[in-house]
């Protein structure tokens, strides 16, 4: 069974820094792209980043320069390095699998999601 | 950045309506285009990628049609569990950005 498994949340102070984690498994990790996306109490969704099989990294305008997003294909696991948190940080941060390298496709695999809340 | 708009955001229906749910794009996708579909307390779920190439296990009641900045997504014939909120999102060009939902209730 493909699975994306996210950990790392909680609570955290104005300032903080957070790692998230996402562990995958069913599928070939290295093979395939990976994203974190978060939502909102009752909002939407908003891209936050993503890296690519190639190591190739990308970030929203409102998280660049603060989160880092990194993948170690040996243990099938992304990461997002998150600092400098602010209160519009707290969201639900999910973990999703785009597509295979060459292919041009959306997300098609969502984790569970992980909780970060910031606030004093 | 593409921006995405997604209208109405608040659609009211009856079961075995005709549902439309409009997405624009700020610039050209050409047709890198995704619908979601997000139950409360769920994860979203991928339901039409490339605008309107169906995912496998998806329903045919729902359709995805357009190119360049102008996109649809039809429900034909509303069921019970299709009420739910409804995402569009871009992919063009290493670039990722969501529309602001579209939630589909009861009339």
């Amino acid at each position: 069974e493909v699975q994306l498994v996210e950990s790392g949340g909680g609570l955290v102070q104005p300032g903080g820094s957070l790692r998230l984690s996402c562990a995958a498994s069913g599928f070939t990790f290295s093979d395939y792209d990976m994203h974190w996306v978060r939502q909102t109490r009752g909002k939407g969704l908003e891209w936050v980043s993503g890296i690519r099989t190639t190591g190739d990294t990308y970030y929203a305008a409102s998280v660049r320069g603060r989160f880092t997003v990194s993948r170690e294909d040996a243990t099938s696991t992304v990461f997002l390095q998150m600092s400098s948190l602010r209160g519009d940080d707290t969201a639900v941060f999910y973990c999703t699998r785009g597509p295979p390298a060459g292919i041009w496709f959306p997300f098609d695999v969502w984790g569970r999601g992980t909780m970060v809340t910031v606030s004093s | 950045d593409i921006q995405m708009t997604q209208s109405p955001s608040t659609l009211s229906a009856s079961i075995g309506d005709r549902v439309t749910i409009t997405c624009r794009a700020s610039q050209t996708i050409h047709s890198w285009l995704a619908w979601y579909q997000q139950k409360p307390g769920k994860v979203p779920y991928l339901l039409i990628y490339k605008a309107s190439r169906l995912e496998s296990g998806v329903p045919s009641r729902f359709s995805g049609s357009g190119s360049g900045t102008e996109f649809t997504l039809t429900i034909s014939g509303l069921q019970p569990d299709d009420f739910a909120t409804y995402y569009c999102q871009q992919y063009n060009n290493y670039s990722w950005t969501f529309g602001q939902g579209t939630k589909v209730e009861m009339k």
